[in-house]
């Protein structure tokens, strides 16, 4: 079976740095995807980690520790554009399809 | 310009009436996806197809059904079947182990 959780909202200061966790139940595990998805429009790829460790993308960074079955996404120098929701999802080996966690909306204030 | 085209972007069901959501890509991708997003969860799979002229039951395929005549379109039929089919419909096709996703569907009931 699968299971994915993520926090459902979180708040953050704009120019902070906020970090949004992911913990995954996946049986053949393969690989961990992060998308953000503005209200009303489509989730956009942002990371996919298939070896533990950090992954640095500009503002955004993704890790992945499979041992543990967690992953986090961390958003520095907070922008108000980056109010959105962020969606983890995990594929299992031998298949592309995604199982996707509830999503979390992100909320960046003043 | 490359991408995932869904339409119409606002639909509107009568009670037992048939709609077909519609959903092209010209990505050359041969894996195409549909995903129901409610408030405040994840997206669900419908109906996935790998090839043209196959298609696979997702987590939520009951009263909905597809086809796949054409590499590039995928559509989506919700039936009179489908008791609650307000939501979010979004398609999506993979290219290079990433899912891209198109702008949605939002679909409401009369």
């Amino acid at each position: 079976g699968q299971n994915i959780d993520q926090p459902t909202e979180m708040t953050a200061t704009e120019g902070a740095i906020v970090q949004i966790n992911c913990t995954y139940q996946t049986s053949g595990f393969n690989g961990l995807f992060w998308y953000q998805q503005h209200a009303g429009e489509a989730p956009t790829f942002l990371s996919y980690n298939v070896l533990d460790g950090l992954e640095e993308k500009g503002r955004f960074s993704s890790f992945l520790s499979r041992s543990k079955g967690y992953s986090y996404l961390l958003l520095k120098e907070l922008q108000m554009k980056d109010s959105a929701s962020y969606l983890c999802a995990a594929t299992r080996a031998g298949s592309y399809q995604l199982t996707f966690g509830k999503g979390t909306k992100l909320s960046v204030i003043p | 310009d490359g991408g995932i085209t869904q339409s119409p972007k606002y639909l509107f069901r009568k009670e037992g009436q048939n709609v077909t959501l519609s959903c092209e890509q010209n990505l050359n991708h041969d894996a195409m996806y549909w995903y129901r997003q409610d408030p405040g969860q994840g997206l669900r799979l419908i109906y996935y197809s790998q090839i043209v002229n196959d298609f696979q039951k997702g987590d939520i395929a009951e009263g909905y059904s597809v086809s796949r005549e054409k590499k590039e379109s995928f559509p989506l039929t919700v039936t009179s079947a489908q008791k609650n089919p307000t939501a979010f419909y979004l398609c999506a096709s993979i290219g290079g182990h990433i899912q891209y996703f198109g702008a949605g569907t939002r679909l409401s009931v009369l």
